[in-house]
C-alpha cells in the first residue's frame, strides 16, 4: 500500500479551462474527502464520500465544481470554466471509516493548480 | 461559527530545545482535536489525535494537550530536531458535522537550526 495518490502533482491551465484532478485512496479506506488549501492558510474542506455517495458538500464547493467517486474506490474533482480564485492546492484524504468518529486521516500530496 | 487560531505563526529555534505551539478555538462543541505536520509542497501528516473526552496524547518526542472548557490546546516539542522544521497545523472536527469535516487554523512555521 503506497498511501493516497494525486494526479496530477501540478497543473496549470488557461483562465475559462476545465481541469480534472484524480485521487486513489488507500484501498481499504470507505472514506474520501478534498479539501483546499491556498497559500498560508489551513487547508478548507470541500466535499466528503462515504463509498460512492456524496454526503456532504462545502457552501466553497460551486456549481463549477464536480466530485465523483463512481465505484467507491477512486474519485475524480472537475472544475468548469476555471477561475483565477481556482488557484490553490487541491488535497485528497481517505479514512477507514465506521462508526466511531475519532479517525485518522492520511492526506495525499495534493495537485496544484494555477490558473493563468 | 467556528474559529481556529494558531499561535506563533512563526519560530525558530536552535536544535535541541523544547518548543510548545499554541491552538485556540471558539467553539467547545467538538469530536476531537488533531495535530498536523505539513512539509512544503506536500500533503499533511497526521500526528496526533486528542478525543474529546481526553486530556493529553503523547506520541515519541511530541505531546498534545486538550482543554475543551477553555478552547485551547498546545503541542509540545521535546528536544527539536532540524528534521522537525515543517509547518504544523490543528484542526478541530466539529460535532454535529460529518466525520473529519475539520477546520484548520493557519498553521505555525518551524524551523530548527542546527
Amino acid at each position: 500500500d503506497t498511501g493516497v495518490s494525486q494526479d496530477p502533482r501540478h497543473k496549470i491551465t488557461k483562465r475559462g479551462q476545465n481541469v480534472t484532478f484524480r485521487c486513489d485512496p488507500i484501498s481499504e479506506h470507505n472514506r474520501l474527502y478534498w479539501y483546499r488549501q491556498t497559500l498560508g492558510q489551513g487547508p478548507e474542506f470541500l466535499t466528503y464520500f462515504q463509498n460512492e455517495a456524496q454526503l456532504e458538500k462545502s457552501r466553497l464547493l460551486s456549481d463549477r465544481f464536480s466530485a465523483e467517486r463512481p465505484k467507491g474506490s477512486f474519485s475524480t474533482l472537475e472544475i468548469q470554466r476555471t477561475e483565477q480564485g481556482d488557484s490553490a492546492m487541491y488535497l485528497c484524504a481517505s479514512s477507514l471509516g465506521g462508526t466511531d468518529a475519532f479517525e485518522k486521516l492520511f492526506f495525499g500530496s495534493g495537485t496544484q493548480l494555477s490558473v493563468l | 461559527k467556528q474559529e481556529v487560531t494558531q499561535i506563533p505563526a512563526a519560530l525558530s529555534v536552535p536544535e535541541g530545545e523544547n518548543l510548545v505551539l499554541n491552538c485556540s478555538f471558539t467553539d467547545s462543541a467538538i469530536y476531537n482535536l488533531q495535530w498536523f505536520r505539513q512539509d512544503p509542497g506536500k500533503g499533511l501528516t497526521s500526528l496526533l489525535l486528542i478525543q474529546s473526552s481526553q486530556r493529553e496524547q503523547t506520541s515519541g518526542r511530541l505531546n498534545a494537550s486538550l482543554d475543551k472548557s477553555s478552547g485551547r490546546s498546545t503541542l509540545y516539542i521535546a528536544a527539536s530536531q532540524p528534521g522537525d522544521s515543517a509547518t504544523y497545523l490543528c484542526a478541530v472536527c466539529p460535532l454535529g458535522g460529518a466525520t473529519n469535516k475539520l477546520i484548520f487554523g493557519t498553521g505555525t512555521l518551524l524551523a530548527v537550526q542546527p
